[in-house]
């Protein structure tokens, strides 16, 4: 059956240090993968894309890796701060735009 | 612009009533997807439109849901007849589809469901 796994326990981390969050799946061949954070009471926030044939993707601290044979993706948050403690979410998009999502990581960064 | 706007933000009802959520997409995007969040499943994608046409309703979870788009600008979601087990937020989300694109979703508020 086709899953996409997010890591289910809260990730906690001190402010300045690396969070690293990991997104697997199976049975799926996305055309790419997206990552979205998601504060409480809010709806997800896009943050960046990494298409099938990319196996990196950086933006300002955040960087994204993807790995087709692993049916991985990791998404990194360098440096980080308070201000970035909230859920993320991973998507895969297939064909004509299907988007599913993942159950999401809860990250708390400590000050 | 606005971004996507959903009505009711919360809804509180009774088992067995009619609900009817509502969703303006923004201008211009011709995609438009419909989820169901809860703390045990998730997001859950129930039936996304392209062009206002229905694509994909495989998420949708029995008869008693419903999903209309009758024009561009304008999509509801309806459960009839509503059962506790439908309590949850409700996402309405659009983008700009077409291979040119990222597919990125831009997310209305959520539309937050009680059924006692």
């Amino acid at each position: 059956s086709q899953k996409i796994e997010q890591n289910s326990e809260a990730l906690n981390i001190q402010e300045g240090k690396t969070a690293t969050l990991t997104c697997n799946y199976t049975n799926y061949s996305p055309a790419y993968l997206q990552w979205y954070r998601q504060d409480p009471g809010r709806g997800p926030v896009f943050l960046l894309l990494i298409r099938e044939n990319e196996k990196e993707k950086r933006k300002e601290r955040l960087k994204v890796t993807f790995d087709t044979t692993l049916k991985q993706s990791l998404f990194h948050i360098t440096a980080s701060q308070p201000a970035d403690s909230a859920t993320y979410l991973c998507a895969l998009v297939t064909g004509g735009f299907k988007t599913i999502f993942g159950a999401g990581t809860r990250l708390f960064v400590k000050a | 612009d606005a971004g996507v706007i959903q009505s009711p933000r919360h809804e509180v009802t009774e088992m067995g009533q009619e609900v009817t959520l509502r969703c303006k997409p923004i201008s211009g995007h011709n995609s438009l997807f419909w989820y169901r969040q809860t703390m045990m499943r998730g997001l859950e994608l129930l039936i996304y439109f392209n062009n206002n046409v229905p694509i994909d309703d495989s998420g949708m979870p029995e008869d008693r849901f419903s999903a209309k788009m009758p024009n561009a600008s304008f999509s509801t979601l309806k459960i009839q007849p509503s059962e506790p087990r439908d309590s949850a937020v409700y996402f309405c989300a659009s983008s700009l589809g077409g291979t040119a694109n990222t597919g990125e979703l831009f997310f209305g508020e959520g539309s937050r469901l009680t059924v006692l």
